[in-house]
This record gives structure tokens, sequence and C-alpha cells, in this order.
């Protein structure tokens, strides 16, 4: 079956730093792309960036761009998401998802596989 | 950037009744490069549709996807009790990828 398992859900105060992981299992993590995807309470979703495991290329979005960076280690199957400084407004859901198909800087697939989702929470 | 938007915000409706769910571009979205997922109180959004109109595997026939160019429509023929929830649109064909706001499907 193939999935995608994510890390546990964060408490964690501004300004600490955080990194949070996705595991894929199933298929061959490194000839698939990687996306992750925000969903702040009670909002939508937010394409945050993808990832390609095989050479860990790497394109954000504009919005996301210098706040996070993306990762993968292909050879334990994990891609990873992290902050530096954390913030108030960084609480929300994160997704990790499987796009179906290839990637550029300028288009992607749809997202036929979805991780769990962790819930990040940054409150003082 | 190009901005999806959903609508209605909500749509209450009986099950057996027919939902129409609308997602309409700023630009147009090239080659149908437009999905629609579910999504469940608590659990991760599941991919319904994916370029406009074919259906993932396993989707339920009553699940169908048309439009083209910047009018998409998601249409479920008869509402079974599982499938209130809240819809969201997604346009992978021009960078960045964005989704709509959603639409949320409630019992009357």
């Amino acid at each position: 079956e193939v999935q995608l398992v994510q890390s546990g859900a964060e408490v964690k105060k501004p300004g600490e730093s955080l990194k949070i992981s996705c595991k894929g299992s199933g298929y061959n993590f490194t000839t698939y792309w990687i996306a992750w995807v925000r969903q702040m309470p009670g909002k939508g979703l937010e394409w945050m960036g993808i990832i390609y495991p095989g050479d860990s290329d790497t394109t954000y979005s504009p919005s996301f761009q210098g706040q996070v960076t993306i990762s993968a280690d292909k050879s334990i199957s994990t891609a990873y998401l992290q902050w530096s400084s954390l913030k108030a407004s960084d609480t929300a859901m994160y997704y990790c998802a499987r796009p179906a198909g290839y990637c550029s800087s300028s288009s992607c697939s749809h997202l036929d596989v979805w991780g769990q989702g962790t819930t990040v929470t940054v409150s003082s | 950037e190009i901005v999806l938007t959903q609508s209605p915000g909500t749509l209450s409706l009986s099950p057996g009744e027919r939902a129409t769910l609308s997602c309409r571009a700023s630009q147009s979205v090239s080659s149908s490069y437009l999905a629609w997922y579910q999504q469940k109180p608590g659990q991760a959004p599941r991919l319904l549709i994916y370029g406009a109109s074919s259906r993932a595997t396993g989707i339920p026939d009553r699940f169908s996807g048309s439009g083209s160019g910047t009018d998409f429509t998601l249409t479920i023929s008869r509402l079974e009790p599982e499938d209130f929830a809240v819809y969201h649109c997604q346009q992978y064909g021009s960078s960045p990828l964005t989704f709509g706001g959603g639409t949320k499907v409630e019992i009357k």
C-alpha cells in the first residue's frame, strides 16, 4: 500500500526551531515528488513547495520562499519541512502529499496520496 | 498567480439531491490541469477528480467534473450521507499552484 506517514503533533514557542517529517512507503520514493501544503485553522489549502527526493531539486511558492526549508533524505524515504524561528502565525496543519506525475518549476500534477497531517501549534 | 474562486461557500442540501459546485479561475487553466479534493473533518484531503473530468481510482461515478478554461464544475449526482464534506479545487498547470477557498456541502 502506498503511504505517507507524518510525524506527530508539535507544540512550540515563538522563536523556536522545528523540523517535521513525512515518510513514504509502498513505492519508489526517489522517483516521485513530495509537496507540502498548509491549512491554517478553519481555512483553505495553501501550496508551500515541492521536492524531488532523487536529487533534492526544490521549488518554493513565493509566499513561503525564505520562510521554511524543504529537504529530503532518500536513504530513509523521508521528506522534511523545517522552520528556523517559528511565529504564532505558523500555527496550522501541515500535509505532505505526492504528485502523481512530473513536476517542474512552472507546473505540477494532481496530488494522489496524502499524509495524515501534522498539527503545529506555536504559542507563548 | 491564478486565483481560484469557489462558489457557493456553503451548500445546504438533503441526501439524494444533486450538488453543483463551481470553481472559477482568474486566468485560463492550462491543459485543464484542475483537480477536486474532498476533505472531511479531521481528515486529510482525498483526490476525487483530476484533469478536470477524470475520476481518481475508487471514486464513485456519482462524482463528475467538467469545464475548461476558467470555469469548472464538480457535480455529485445524488448525495450520499458520506458526501457531506468540504470540497477544494486546485489548479496545477501554472506556478505557483493554487487552491480555491473550498465549498462546504452540509446537510439541510
